[in-house]
């Protein structure tokens, strides 16, 4: 079964530019979360999709957007990059299950994608 | 606002030895507490996880300690190996509108396990 696809898995840009970065979760897996990893602030939750529809939003800009497609697979967009958008951009999904009491549905995450904003 | 405090930072043990790493959490809504594994160019994993109504679970090496009154809970890795060096990190979610998936980490704890 293959796992969490992440692409691209490194990329540079330049100040002002846009990126957009790709995940394709497990196979039957409909919800598909975005966390932003660095050294200094860790593991940040960006938002999480399922079915196509934002559940959950993090405390991030405006600047960070997502959206899921019919076959849950899902991208996010950095416009107007700045330099402390540096960071590994980590996706995760999971099966979530109707009616699935907490943490039923465990996530699992891939490899991320390293960006590099200079 | 950091909801959830994980320490220490780094940690160094000997081969055999026992690792332990603590975290404390603000919210009390939150219910569901997983520990995440992470290696050198891979993402995290799940390890192990606990909910409020059990004091501790355990799973091979890996158990955790809970302490819902005090907030608090811990990871405990029994026998340590060499293998098991990476970077761990604590968590909390809480079920809210329909989603369990917000995740609030903990800053993250290296373990170097020495032979």
């Amino acid at each position: 079964k293959a796992g969490v696809t992440q692409t691209p898995r490194y990329l540079i840009k330049t100040r002002g530019q846009q990126v957009t970065l790709s995940c394709s979760p497990i196979s039957g897996h409909r919800s598909v979360s975005w966390y932003q990893q660095t050294p200094g602030q860790g593991l940040q939750f960006l938002f999480e999709y399922f079915s196509e529809t934002q559940r959950n939003k993090g405390n991030f800009p405006g600047r960070f957007s997502g959206r899921q497609f019919s076959n849950s697979r899902s991208e996010m967009n950095v416009s107007t990059l700045e330099l402390g958008d540096s960071a590994l951009y980590l996706c995760a999904s999971s099966l979530a299950r109707q009616g699935a009491s907490s943490g039923a549905n465990v996530l699992t995450f891939g490899a991320g994608s390293r960006l590099t904003v200079l | 606002q950091q909801q959830v405090k994980q320490s220490p930072q780094s940690l160094i043990v000997q081969k055999g030895g026992i690792s332990i790493i603590n975290c404390a959490y603000e919210n009390t809504a939150f219910d569901y507490f997983p520990w995440y594994q992470q290696f050198p160019g891979k993402g995290p994993a799940l390890l192990i996880a606990i909910r409020p109504d059990v004091s501790e679970k355990k799973e091979g090496r890996f158990t955790i300690s809970f302490n819902k009154s005090a907030k608090q809970f811990s990871l405990h890795i029994m026998d340590s190996q060499p293998g098991d060096s990476a970077t761990y990190f604590c968590a909390a979610s809480m079920r809210r509108g329909g989603s369990n998936y917000k995740l609030t980490f903990g800053k993250g704890t290296l373990l170097t396990v020495n032979p």
